[in-house]
């Protein structure tokens, strides 16, 4: 089984609505990490986590917002999804500064 | 702004050649330094980090790092056609708050 999961692995939504991606890890890593990547602008952090009580803004969190329910899974909302949040979301993990990424959710905003 | 620039190519090599990667960062205090490699629609994948200046070697890849230039590198040798991906390097400049800064990548093509 992977280490670290993602879901949905694809999703395809409308203007206005909330979503929800999840990411579980069985790893144990007390950091967790979401990203989203666009065509020709590499990885952007979204927000990370260095435990269950600590949450902080990556470099483009607005219109996003997380929560980390455990130790293993942390989950990024997007409360009323635009189209130029179209993009591919991974989920990373980390006990050092080496970081996992999960599979990905390709994310499709009409 | 800490930033790390990789030249973006596509950087194309013949099938048995070496590729040579490069990527340079602006954070003289940055400290460990990363390559992954990722396929089209797939997840970065760790290939090697280094942390000391010099090279370090690992099978066919090599990554050389050289802070006084801020300049780190990723050497592939006997290129093989599965090789094709686009490669990510990563800098950690903050300590151990262990968060990356990532270049936008260098998309290799290995040609048979």
């Amino acid at each position: 089984d992977a280490d670290v999961t993602q879901t949905p692995r694809n999703r395809i939504t409308k203007t206005g609505k909330r979503i929800m991606l999840e990411c579980s890890q069985t790893k144990g890593h007390d950091r967790m990490y979401w990203y989203r990547q666009d065509p020709g602008l590499g990885l952007q952090l979204i927000y990370y986590s260095f435990d269950v009580k600590d949450i902080n803004k990556g470099e483009i969190s607005d219109g996003y917002s997380v929560s980390r329910q455990a130790q293993a899974k942390f989950s990024l909302s997007l409360e009323s999804a635009i189209p130029n949040q179209t993009a591919l979301y991974f989920c990373a993990t980390s006990d050092t500064d080496t970081q996992y990424f999960g599979p990905g959710t390709r994310l499709t905003v009409l | 702004q800490k930033e790390v620039e990789q030249n973006s190519g596509p950087l194309s090599v013949p099938e048995g050649a070496i590729a040579s990667l490069n990527c340079t960062y602006s954070d003289r205090g940055s400290q460990s330094f990363f390559w992954y490699r990722q396929y089209s629609g797939k997840s970065p994948e760790l290939i090697m980090f280094i942390y000391s200046n010099g090279d370090k070697e690992d099978g066919r890849f090599t990554a050389q790092l050289n802070k006084a230039s801020q300049y780190v590198s990723l050497l592939i040798r006997d290129s093989q056609p599965s090789d094709s991906a686009t490669y990510l390097c990563a800098v950690n400049s903050g300590g151990s708050n262990y968060k990356l800064t990532f270049g936008k990548g260098t998309l290799l093509t290995v040609n048979p």
